[in-house]
């Protein structure tokens, strides 16, 4: 299994609301990401876990809450997003820092 | 100020002939460079790597070309398929960066059959 899931593969919320994102893997990888893609844009790195406890934030505003229950599991919490936030969140898991494997992304519209 | 730049936002090429697409870096410290490929509604995936060590790599038609004094690189696709077409994404990285990638914003390579 060399995949990277992610769900919902769509989402739209409003400003007020809370929900979640999920990234699953079963490839033993120890590192687990989250980037966050807009449109004709490079991926932009907003968090790292490593062995499951967070090395990188980069900067993200609250709003955006981390969790990483296990090794296979990597979730996003938002709440109170704002319509810039709108874009392609990625997750991605590695055994080495740099050969990322990506999953499909959720496409995020806040309304 | 972005430290790997693809300044060819899209490229066209014939079916069969030779794709090259390029990302030029201003971090002197990058040792480690990559090449991802992004179709459409996916994320993107591996392509190749190359090491500041070596000025080039090749796995199958593609071959990755490093001239470290140019801070310049290079995706060579030879020859080029209608399956290639996706944005090509350029990945640089160092170790004082903690090893974590910056890329490039990509190139649209069209392979018109």
């Amino acid at each position: 299994d060399t995949e990277v899931t992610q769900t919902p593969k769509h989402l739209v919320m409003g400003m007020t609301n809370k929900k979640s994102l999920k990234c699953e893997q079963h490839m033993g990888h120890r590192a687990m990401y989250w980037y966050k893609q807009k449109a004709k844009k490079p991926p932009e790195l907003m968090f790292v876990y490593s062995y499951e406890k967070l090395s990188i934030n980069e900067s993200v505003p609250s709003r955006f809450s981390p969790e990483c229950p296990n090794s296979s599991l990597l979730n996003l919490h938002l709440h109170a997003l704002q319509p810039e936030d709108s874009a392609l969140y990625l997750c991605a898991s590695s055994q080495t820092v740099e050969k990322l494997f990506f999953g499909s992304g959720t496409q995020l519209s806040v309304l | 100020d972005q430290q790997v730049k693809q300044n060819s936002p899209s490229l066209s090429v014939q079916e069969g002939r030779i794709s090259i697409l390029n990302c030029d870096y201003t971090n002197s410290m990058f040792d480690y460079f990559l090449w991802y490929k992004k179709y459409p509604a996916e994320g993107p995936t591996f392509l190749i790597s190359i090491s500041s060590i070596k000025d080039k790599n090749e796995d199958g038609r593609f071959t990755v070309f490093l001239n470290k004094s140019a801070k310049h690189l290079s995706l060579h696709i030879v020859p080029s398929q209608p399956g290639d077409s996706a944005v090509y994404f350029c990945a640089a990285s160092s170790s004082g960066s903690a090893r974590q990638l910056t890329f490039g914003s990509g190139t649209q390579l069209t392979v018109l059959p």
